[in-house]
């Protein structure tokens, strides 16, 4: 089983409407949550992390949080086309590792 | 200002001949990852350190080799590499010393896209 998994998409919503990312993961040690964002042929970039259950907000976006049923997912509202990208979902378990996901592409549309 | 800087960020090699990527930080952080990302794939990690301590992931060829001469540079060697071995490269650090909140963020550098011919 892979440790994160992600819908690879591409995901399409249209733009104004809540884009909505998800992603599970494997590991119940897991501690620690990040959502990357990612352009073409560009470095991942961090756009939230959280360690809680619940949600977190940040502008536009919130991080939820579920560790009993293990996922974890992004809510980006009033989606713009400069949201188009992939979104990586990654974890860290302790130590000094973060684990990836495959990533989901979004593509907003006017 | 560039905090994690890769150089270059395109590099052309040919099959089998040697190739090294640097990388380097401003920002005095005790660890650096190397990762491999290839297209469409999840950003894979190579090895990383903490502080001079090399750690190896299992499953990371023995073609591929690292050094770290001090805490700001850092260097992917690859020794012979194959067509397999195109992909974006990707340096990353983290500063645990830093608050909780912000001690697990990755600062990932600009990559370096690699082909090989």
């Amino acid at each position: 089983q892979k440790e994160v998994e992600q819908n690879s998409g591409p995901l399409s919503v249209p733009e104004g409407a809540i884009a909505s990312l998800n992603c599970t993961y494997s590991d119940r040690g897991s501690q620690s949550f990040f959502w990357y964002r990612q352009y073409s042929g560009k470095s991942p970039e961090l756009i939230m992390f959280i360690y809680s259950n619940g949600d977190k907000e940040d502008g536009r976006f919130t991080a939820q949080l579920n560790k009993a049923s293990q996922y974890v997912s992004l809510l980006i509202r009033d989606s713009q086309p400069s949201d188009s990208a992939t979104y990586l979902c990654a974890w860290g378990g302790g130590g000094n590792k973060l684990t990836f996901g495959t990533g989901t592409q979004l593509k907003v549309e006017l | 200002d560039a905090m994690v800087i890769q150089n270059p960020r395109y590099q052309v090699t040919q099959f089998g001949k040697p190739v090294t990527l640097s990388c380097s930080q401003t920002l005095n952080h005790n660890v650096m990852y190397w990762y491999q990302q290839k297209s469409s794939q999840a950003p894979k990690l190579l090895f990383h350190y903490y502080d001079k301590d090399f750690n190896n992931e299992a499953d990371t060829p023995d073609n591929f080799q690292s050094r770290r001469p001090n805490t700001s540079f850092c260097f992917l060697d690859i020794r012979s590499p194959g067509l397999g071995d195109a992909a974006m490269y990707l340096c990353a650090t983290r500063g645990l010393r830093d608050s909780r909140t912000t001690n697990e963020k990755l600062f990932f550098g600009s990559g370096t896209q690699l082909s090989v011919l």
